[in-house]
């Protein structure tokens, strides 16, 4: 069983589309990640929830939106996409936060090119 | 703001040699991680070690800490073709984990 996955693996989108990636993990962790890896393969932190809750948000244009129904879904919507926005999207959930000792799992990643 | 800065960005050895990879961080920690990223997958923990520990040993990674200089480093011993992939550190504070952009390790058969 996967312990987060996240859907789609890979996305081909034309600028200024609307599209998300839906992200479910079933480990019964209380937090939730969105990261960006850029093509340098800088890893940088865009949000983390906390049993539903908005935690962290850093400094994301307002066209991201996340959105958890419950804790173990976290989806990410991106509005009017830009060709700057084309990276990979990992997905990641601890139990409480990984600065308190809790090992992150990662999902696979979503591929996300714009055009 | 970025946490972790790995150094270097890339290495590469031959099998059967060590490789040492080093992370320097900012601001006071309780703990820091080490990930590895296989190429086109996600991350997956390594090892993690405390504030109050100076080193931590799993199977041939040796990690230590120097809390004063704010920096770790990763050692992996008689390294393995199969050890080639991004080695990232992660620090931060409870829901705030934050990686660098990690060193790329080739290890040539």
């Amino acid at each position: 069983d996967t312990a987060v996955s996240q859907t789609p693996k890979y996305l081909v989108t034309q600028m200024g589309n609307d599209k998300s990636i839906k992200c479910e993990q079933n480990l019964g962790h209380d937090t939730m990640y969105w990261y960006k890896q850029d093509s340098k393969k800088f890893l940088k932190i865009m949000f983390s929830y906390n049993n539903k809750e908005l935690i962290i948000n850093e400094t994301v244009p307002n066209r991201f939106s996340p959105k958890s129904p419950d804790k173990a879904h976290l989806n990410l919507h991106i509005n009017s996409l830009e060709l700057g926005d084309s990276a990979v999207y990992f997905c990641a959930s601890s139990q409480r936060g990984g600065g308190s000792g809790n090992t992150i799992y990662f999902g696979e990643g979503s591929w996300l090119t714009v055009v | 703001s970025q946490q972790g800065e790995e150094d270097p960005q890339a290495l590469s050895i031959q099998e059967g040699e060590n490789a040492t990879m080093n992370c320097s961080y900012k601001t006071s920690i309780n703990n820091l991680q080490w990930y590895r990223q296989n190429s086109g997958r996600g991350l997956v923990h390594l090892i993690l070690i405390r504030s109050n520990e100076r080193e931590k040993h799993s199977g041939r990674l040796r990690v230590t800490l120097d809390t004063s200089k704010k920096s770790s480093s990763l050692l992996i011993t008689a390294s393995r073709a199969a050890d080639t992939a991004s080695y990232f550190c992660a620090t931060g504070s409870n829901n705030d984990m934050r990686f660098g952009a990690g060193t790329r390790l080739t290890v040539k058969p």
